[in-house]
């Protein structure tokens, strides 16, 4: 258990429906990074947020969005799904931005 | 392009036979590169963080190296529970984002 904490864990929705994701990091991390994994595509890095500010963005869409609250917990919203945005998504955290990180166990989402 | 490459994408291995797994990087300005674990389904698992060239960190059967243009993971006398997919990555820095390889998808068999 790394101690990133995600929910859902599953989540089957419609195309064009908006999801959101939460994930709370690791007691005392201050840095949050979504990645979205698929089969074909690999781990693929989206948004990092650093004690609350956006630190470094990745290929995001448009369609997708994401914040980090003051008690450091974070939300990815995804709107106007597609199918292929099915994916695994996962959180991870870390002590400051460019430290190792630690994972959670993810979110299946399930565009149908 | 920032670039992370391992290699191979899939390595079959019998119980006991030692073997490397290769990472290579064509990030200027390196600033350590990170090994994970992951099985399928999860989420990665932490191995090893290497800073600097000629750096070894070592855990169980896993033993990570560093030169100033690759890595490697090697893993000696392996058993079926190191079947995983491995992973390395850049950390971000400066205006770097972090970014991992395709990994390497090893299989021990018994």
């Amino acid at each position: 258990d790394s101690g990133v904490t995600q929910t859902p864990k599953h989540l089957i929705t419609a195309t064009g429906q908006r999801v959101t994701l939460r994930c709370s990091p690791r007691s005392g991390d201050l840095s949050v990074y979504w990645y979205q994994q698929s089969l074909d595509q690999g781990l693929q890095f989206l948004i990092q947020y650093y004690n609350g500010e956006e630190r470094a963005k990745g290929n995001i869409l448009e369609r997708f969005s994401a914040q980090q609250f003051p008690d450091l917990h974070s939300e990815l919203n995804l709107s106007s799904l597609e199918l292929g945005d099915s994916a695994l998504y996962f959180c991870a955290s870390s002590v400051a931005w460019a430290d190792e990180q630690y994972f959670g166990p993810g979110t299946r989402l399930t565009v149908t | 392009e920032d670039q992370v490459t391992q290699s191979p994408e899939a390595l079959r291995l019998q119980e006991g036979e030692s073997s490397s797994l290769n990472c290579s990087y064509t990030v200027s300005g390196l600033r350590g590169l990170f090994w994970y674990r992951q099985d399928p389904g999860k989420g990665p698992e932490f191995l090893f963080t290497l800073y600097s060239a000629g750096e070894e960190k070592e855990k169980e059967r896993l033993k990570a190296t560093l030169t100033k243009k690759e890595s490697f993971l090697h893993i000696t006398a392996p058993k079926p529970e190191d079947s995983a997919t491995y992973l390395c990555a850049r950390p971000p820095g400066g205006s770097y984002i972090p970014t991992f390889g395709r990994g390497t998808s090893l299989i021990v068999h018994p």
